[in-house]
């Protein structure tokens, strides 16, 4: 199993442009979760979804959209890149949110917008 | 709305030493609690959780914490550290009516040989 992915690695962006991130998981887990690590702010939840077909916001949804068509995947996307989304952004992933399960994270995208 | 603290931000200790790092959230109802950690470069990973039973819960690589209720608190220890533990440790909270893990900012732990 490859567990939680995450497509592109690294990207620059300059301000004003778009881009999708990609989160796949292959662990059937209905719960997935887009986060951005920032130094100082440790991880903010963005946009989740608890099954296909459906998202939430999160924290700091503004400037983001995502979506979850199938299951195993949850795309996240900036439709007009700004500085203050120079972050580096996580998916998770899990079965459940109750009786303590875990959720297991991808290794991140690191994405600098100019 | 929930949150997470974590007052140490930055502890630097040499191998052998005992660690403690701090965890209180702010929810007054039931909540899973958990521990994860990133080494350099890598992602998060469980260390920990807490879900019922015996407030004072193992994990990995001879980490524990103990669920205090009434200290709103969940702190993680370890005996003796390594320099392998060197990492980011970041503790989250779930209440239990909600589907949302809040994360606090983060402890970075630097440990010296």
């Amino acid at each position: 199993n490859a567990g939680v992915t995450q497509t592109p690695k690294f990207r620059v962006l300059k301000t004003g442009q778009s881009m999708t991130l990609l989160c796949a998981q292959d662990m059937n887990h209905e719960y997935m979760y887009w986060y951005r690590q920032d130094p100082g702010m440790g991880l903010r939840l963005i946009h989740y979804s608890v099954g296909e077909g459906t998202t939430a916001k999160g924290e700091v949804p503004d400037g983001y959209n995502v979506s979850r068509l199938k299951k195993q995947n949850f795309l996240l996307g900036l439709e007009s890149a700004a500085p203050s989304q120079t972050s580096v952004y996580f998916c998770a992933s899990s079965y459940s949110m109750h009786r303590g399960v875990e959720q297991y994270f991808g290794p991140g995208t690191r994405l600098t917008v100019t | 709305a929930q949150s997470v603290s974590q007052h140490n931000h930055h502890v630097i200790l040499s191998e052998a030493a005992s660690l403690e790092l701090g965890c209180n959230y702010s929810y007054g109802g039931t909540v899973n609690l958990f521990w994860y950690v990133q080494y350099p470069g890598q992602h998060l990973q469980l260390l920990l959780k807490y879900f019922s039973g015996d407030p004072l819960v193992k994990g990995i690589k001879g980490f524990e914490a103990e669920f205090i209720k009434s200290k709103f608190s969940f702190n993680l220890r370890k005996p003796s550290v390594q320099w392998s533990d060197t990492a980011e440790y970041f503790c989250a909270v779930n209440a239990r009516n909600t589907d949302k893990l809040i994360f606090g900012t983060g402890t970075r732990l630097q440990v010296f040989p």
